[in-house]
Formats: C-alpha cells, sequence, structure tokens
C-alpha cells in the first residue's frame, strides 16, 4: 500500500500525558498536512509543511501542541498536557510537487482518548 | 478565513435515484474545490476536484461549479447502498482546506 500511513490508529489515553503521532506521507510527496476532526465536524486544518519547513501553523494549533518534520519525510504530532477536549481525529494528508497543492490525500487517521 | 457550508440534512434516497448535495463558500477568491466521502469512523477519500465553472464528470458522479453565486453540489447517479456515507465539501487556498460539516447520505435497497 502506497498511501499515506499514521500510526498509531488508535490512543487512549489520561489527562495530563503527553501523546506522538507519526505520519508517512505517499512517497515523494514534499507537503504534507495536519488536520483534527471532531464527531459531527469537518477537519480542521492545524499545521502545513513543505519539505522540512513548517510553513503555516492555525491558532488551533496551541503550545502543547508541536509538530516536526525532520528532513521532510515522515511528520510526527505531539500534544503535551493532554485536555479531554483534545479526543478528536487526527488526520495526516500530503500533497505531491508540482500538482495543486490543495489536491489533498488522508491518511486513515489517529484516533485520540484522552480520559 | 474560509467559509463552507452545507446545510442539508441527512438524505435518504431509494437505490438507483439520484443523490443531490450542496455546499456555497464565503471567500470570492477561492479556485479549488473538493468533494471527499467519508464512511463512518474512516478519513476522508477524495472523489471529485473542480476547478472551473462548470459540470465535471467521473462516472456516476458529477461536480458542479458556479464561482459567480459561490456554489458547488456533487450528483450521485444511480445510487448504490455503498454511496451510503458522509461527503464533505472542501475549499481549497493557502495551501490549507476548508471543510463543511458533511451531509450524510443513506441509500436505501
Amino acid at each position: 500500500d502506497t498511501g499515506v500511513s499514521q500510526n498509531p490508529r488508535h490512543k487512549i489515553t489520561k489527562r495530563g500525558q503527553n501523546v506522538t503521532f507519526r505520519c508517512d506521507p505517499i512517497s515523494e510527496h514534499n507537503r504534507l498536512y495536519w488536520y483534527r476532526q471532531t464527531l459531527g465536524q469537518g477537519p480542521e486544518f492545524l499545521t502545513y509543511f513543505q519539505n522540512e519547513a513548517q510553513l503555516e501553523k492555525s491558532r488551533l494549533l496551541s503550545d502543547r501542541f508541536s509538530a516536526e518534520r525532520p528532513k521532510g519525510s515522515f511528520s510526527t504530532l505531539e500534544i503535551q498536557r493532554t485536555e479531554q477536549g483534545d479526543s478528536a481525529m487526527y488526520l495526516c494528508a500530503s500533497s505531491p510537487p508540482g500538482g495543486r497543492p490543495d489536491t489533498q490525500y488522508f491518511g486513515p487517521g489517529t484516533r485520540l482518548t484522552v480520559l | 478565513q474560509k467559509e463552507v457550508e452545507q446545510n442539508s440534512g441527512p438524505l435518504s434516497v431509494p437505490e438507483g435515484a439520484i443523490a443531490s448535495l450542496n455546499c456555497t463558500y464565503s471567500d470570492r477568491g477561492s479556485q479549488s474545490f473538493f468533494w471527499y466521502r467519508q464512511y463512518s469512523g474512516k478519513s476522508p477519500e477524495l472523489i471529485m476536484s473542480i476547478y472551473s465553472n462548470g459540470d465535471k464528470e467521473d462516472g456516476r458522479f458529477t461536480a458542479q461549479l458556479n464561482k459567480a453565486s459561490q456554489y458547488v453540489s456533487l450528483l450521485i447517479r444511480d445510487s448504490q447502498p455503498s454511496d451510503s456515507a458522509t461527503y464533505l465539501c472542501a475549499v481549497g487556498g493557502n495551501n490549507r482546506l476548508a471543510f463543511g460539516k458533511g451531509n450524510q447520505v443513506v441509500v436505501i435497497p
């Protein structure tokens, strides 16, 4: 399977704990995006990388959230001191170089439950 | 900040009928428009993209775009039970997608 992959697929944690999610984009896709989706809502943009550079961050990305993309390949999203309001599906998407940057392909997501 | 609205409630259609979904957006400068299908518990799957006014057909799906009215629609012809899902309208620009809340479609055999 050459699609976007995300790990873990599910994460249950206690409030206050830190969690880290990983995204591996489609091979050769240099653009990578993180979104968050809560029940009954559409995905909301969190942040965008082009290669290793984080070019845009949403105001939704509080200082408890940090994202990295070392070497422009996989990306990680860390949430520190989790809160119950962080419970959501965290989606990663990628898009290829040279094409329209907003033609994005999503991974299966990581569902986070904060108890 | 783009706003994308999908106001229709759940849509029930008999198998073989046409399902029609609508979406409006607020940013008149938007250039890229997408429809994603999302099955329950799964991630969004890109099914249609449209960039210019008019219709674009792909199999049983037709997307329609009217930039003057800031309106995008999706028609699903010959609806099948496997089309039962939530359909998300997305508007692109500035390296991000803005999504509507989605419309649930239920195809009744």
